[in-house]
């Protein structure tokens, strides 16, 4: 069983939807957890990171931690085709290696 | 732009050859760290680096090393290619070792493809 478990996709949205990417992760010692995009061809950019669980908005994104089911999500509001990209989440204890999920496609249609 | 740059963008080699792939971290950060992204398993840690000495070691095979130089710029090396190296290669870099919150920042990778 992988420590980060994410569904691959794709997902594919109309533009202006309500996008949630999901994740679950096994290890109860991760404290930091980070949503990195990359679109194709491409290195993945950090998107957003939180270390407790709860909401951290950003403009239209959205991270969520809830540590007592070990489940992390990311909300894309008012969704746009330049959203369009492999979304992928990843956590970390301290002073341990990043562990990160498959990526999520997602693929946003005008 | 990340400030990362990884050489080449591209390489095509065939089975049983070693090839090198080359990072220079972002001006100010220590640490370089090497991940592999296939298809089927996602973007997986190989190795880190910091201030020159091995920090940390993922799922690595002993085919494959690595060196970070005194002007922190690292390289991969990959010997013995097998079909199933071929892959997305990516470095990144941070400006520290472990505390939880240094953000690694990635290139743009090299595409290896081994025939």
């Amino acid at each position: 069983q992988k420590e980060v478990e994410q569904d691959p996709g794709p997902l594919s949205v109309p533009e202006g939807a309500i996008v949630s990417l999901n994740c679950t992760y096994s290890n109860s010692a991760f404290q930091y957890f980070m949503w990195y995009r990359q679109y194709s061809r491409k290195g993945p950019e950090l998107l957003m990171y939180t270390y407790s669980s709860g909401n951290k908005e950003d403009g239209r994104f959205t991270a969520q931690v809830d540590k007592s089911s070990k489940y992390i999500s990311l909300f894309i509001r008012d969704s746009q085709p330049s959203d369009s990209a492999t979304y992928l989440c990843a956590c970390r204890n301290q002073g341990g290696k990043l562990i990160f999920g498959q990526g999520t496609e997602l693929s946003v249609k005008p | 732009d990340s400030g990362v740059t990884q050489t080449p963008k591209h390489l095509i080699t065939a089975t049983g050859q070693r090839v090198t792939l080359r990072c220079s971290p972002r001006s100010g950060d220590l640490s370089v760290y090497w991940y592999q992204q296939s298809l089927d398993q996602g973007l997986q840690f190989l190795i880190q680096y910091y201030n020159g000495e091995e920090r940390a070691k993922g799922n690595i095979l002993e085919r494959f090393s690595a060196q970070q130089f005194p002007d922190l710029h690292s390289e991969l090396n990959l010997s013995s290619l097998e079909l199933g190296d071929s892959a997305l290669y990516f470095c990144a870099s941070s400006v520290g070792s472990t505390s939880l919150t240094d953000t690694q920042y990635f290139g743009p990778g090299t595409r290896l493809t081994v025939l």
